[in-house]
């Protein structure tokens, strides 16, 4: 079945540790999302990709970076987790279509603790 | 800027009941608003879109309305049942992007 995959489904890591989540579709979507999630919050958008476009949302840190080096795999890179980072940080994709009307597939999503 | 408004309280409903959430917008005329649905510990699902032209759509037991009006989604779920527990999100088309609100946790009583 055509999905949406995160590795690892649980991360641990220590204050100011690099860390790395992953995700692969084989939906073959143009466009890739990266969103944090906190407890009871609603999900929020960090940065997408449209193909090779990043679009970066005004209000995500620097920390946070992205690659999506083919269309199939995207990568979220937290430079310096701080204890604030602790979410779950999801990845959806859609097929990025004109006008709208764009659903999204969710991946199961990587729960992050930085110790 | 845009506010989306779902009841922070979980909802409890009597197996067999039909549940209704709602979800509230502000400063902002989507073409279209979606509902999805979010299991404990996992990524969302999408359950229906409706677009700002429909006034209702269905799909098996769900039904979703929408009032450009009163800038209000109504999602029902008629003979609910313990399976349909979960939180339900509301989200709405913002340029290329999707706005989700916070979610309704819905609770059905055996």
């Amino acid at each position: 079945d055509a999905m949406v995959i995160q590795n690892p489904r649980y991360q641990v890591t220590q204050f100011g540790k690099p860390v790395t989540l992953s995700c692969s579709q084989t939906l073959n979507h143009n466009v890739m999302y990266w969103y944090q999630q906190k407890s009871s919050q609603a999900p929020k958008l960090l940065f997408h990709y449209y193909d090779k476009d990043f679009n970066n949302e005004a209000d995500t840190p620097d920390n946070f970076q992205s690659r999506r080096p083919n269309t199939s795999f995207c990568f979220l890179d937290i430079r310096s987790p701080g204890l604030g980072d602790a979410a779950m940080y999801l990845c959806a994709t859609s097929k990025g279509t004109s006008g709208g009307e764009d659903t999204q597939y969710f991946g199961p999503g990587t729960r992050l603790t930085v110790l | 800027s845009q506010k989306i408004e779902q009841n922070s309280e979980a909802l409890n409903i009597q197996e067999g009941k039909t549940a209704t959430l709602t979800c509230n917008y502000t400063n902002y005329s989507p073409a279209y608003l979606q509902w999805y649905r979010q299991d404990p510990g996992r990524g969302p699902v999408f359950l229906l879109l409706i677009r700002e032209n429909e006034k209702e759509k269905r799909k098996e037991r769900l039904k979703v309305t929408f009032d450009t009006t009163l800038k209000q989604s109504l999602f029902h779920i008629t003979a609910s049942q313990p399976a349909d527990s979960a939180t339900y999100l509301c989200a709405l088309n913002r340029d290329d992007k999707i706005i989700f609100g916070k979610g309704t946790r819905l609770h059905i009583l055996p």
